[in-house]
């Protein structure tokens, strides 16, 4: 099946700054979303974008789906920013299930 | 407000003994599905459905049961859990294949 892989693992930031999160995936796909997961273990669709460029906020992500990666970029990050971020890929012409990565854990100090 | 459903937000159960986690939408999405998390695996898929009456294994189904009878709703069943069934539990939906996931707000089960 595809492979997903997101880097860095773990990540920390000061208050103010940006930063950008990979996802790498191994096969051509029809549907990439990136997730939030909060210290409480929600989980919240920030997009759906299997090419392209989105922005929402202070937040966007650019897919380029030719060369198998996806770019979630914080700008200006908060400390609500913190927890975990997933992207998960669906492989083209077959089954629609999402592969998740294993994530890129964000702590964002005041 | 539109959302994903899950009850309870926490289990603590015994071995062997039935029980089920609810799974509700109220967006008429017609495909849902169950995700298991655990430290350093992530997020794994359980079982999936496509519609009514159309159901499917994920990568992790051993030990678990699913039924949709109806559009809304996605019950996962365990019909005899073990330990290693302990975990933090999502259900998901999407409008079609190819859209966002919506996620409940997860069951944390475990099972002594």
């Amino acid at each position: 099946g595809i492979q997903v892989e997101q880097s860095p693992p773990d990540l920390i930031l000061q208050e103010g700054a940006n930063s950008t999160l990979r996802c790498n995936f191994s096969d051509s796909v029809n549907n990439l979303q990136w997730f939030h997961q909060n210290p409480w273990g929600q989980l919240i669709n920030l997009f759906y974008i299997p090419s392209g460029t989105k922005q929402n906020g202070r937040l966007s992500a650019t897919t380029v789906a030719t060369e198998r990666y996806s770019l979630l970029y914080i700008s200006s990050s908060q400390t609500t920013d913190s927890g975990v971020y997933f992207c998960a890929a669906s492989p083209s012409g077959g089954s629609y299930i999402p592969t998740f990565g294993r994530g890129t854990s964000l702590i964002v100090h005041p | 407000e539109a959302q994903v459903t899950q009850n309870p937000r926490y289990l603590i159960t015994v071995t062997g003994k039935k029980l089920t986690v609810t799974c509700s939408q109220n967006m008429n999405h017609e495909y849902m599905s169950w995700y298991r998390q655990d430290p350093g695996l992530g997020l794994r898929q359980i079982y999936y459905s496509m519609n009514v009456e159309v159901t499917d294994k994920g990568d992790v189904p051993e030990g678990y049961k699913v039924s949709r009878k109806e559009k809304r709703n996605f019950p996962l069943i365990l019909e005899s859990p073990s330990p290693n069934q302990t975990s933090l539990y999502f259900c998901a939906s999407s409008l079609i294949q190819g859209s966002g996931y919506t996620f409940g707000s997860g069951t944390r089960l475990t099972v002594v």
